[in-house]
């Protein structure tokens, strides 16, 4: 069964802190893989990969794929309380559907 | 603001009862998706659309339906609620390329009592 494990499911930390949050899948066929930050409601976009070893950023958020092993981090550098939220991995396989698997998240605190 | 607006924001019904969520995806894209939330599950699809047809099914409940209509906004109904049912349900919406991404609406919070 194709499946998103994410960790750790949560973490408090200071604000200046460099965090480091994990995603490893199992997927039929790997097509790609996304991440996504959920704050109050909706989760909105940050990276989609689909290359292992290209980094992907954004600011203090970055993200790199590792096809090999099957796992992505996401790194955010220089944390702020705006970073509060939770973050989603998702992939999508390409077992003739279009379905997006999701992991349970990682619930980032951030502290003034 | 994603593009994707779903109605009602808040749904508060008893066991038992009937109910239909709305989505309008961003102008443009044909492909629907619904997911449940639910604190213990995380996102979990249910169903997707694409322009008008349904193209994967997840884990929906029979008492569970949707559609995708010829405007391409979508319902899902919810029938003989029950309290684990009771979560936030969202739509996503995609333009339908290679490695699309998904835009969610800002969910429906489904209280059974």
């Amino acid at each position: 069964e194709d499946k998103v494990v994410q960790s750790p499911l949560s973490l408090v930390v200071h604000e200046g802190d460099t965090v480091t949050l994990n995603c490893s899948y199992e997927v039929t066929n790997f097509r790609s893989l996304l991440w996504y930050k959920q704050e109050k409601k909706a989760p909105t976009f940050l990276f989609m990969l689909t290359s292992s070893g290209i980094e992907k950023k954004s600011g203090r958020l970055s993200s790199i794929l590792d096809k090999k092993e099957l796992f992505s981090i996401l790194n955010i550098t220089a944390t702020q309380t705006g970073d509060s939220a939770i973050y989603l991995c998702a992939t999508r396989p390409t077992s003739g559907t279009y379905k997006y698997i999701f992991g349970t998240g990682t619930r980032l605190k951030v502290l003034a | 603001d994603s593009g994707v607006t779903q109605t009602p924001k808040h749904l508060i019904t008893a066991t038992g009862q009937r109910v239909t969520l709305r989505c309008s995806p961003r102008s443009g894209d044909l492909s629907v998706y619904w997911y449940q939330q639910s604190l213990d599950q995380g996102l979990q699809f249910l169903i997707q659309y694409y322009n008008g047809e349904e193209r994967a099914k997840g884990n929906i409940l029979e008492r569970f339906s949707a559609q995708q209509f010829p405007d391409l906004h979508s319902e899902l109904n919810l029938s003989s609620l029950e309290l684990g049912d009771s979560a936030l349900y969202f739509c996503a919406s995609s333009e339908l390329d290679f490695n699309e991404k998904l835009f969610f609406g800002s969910g429906t919070q489904l209280s059974v009592l």
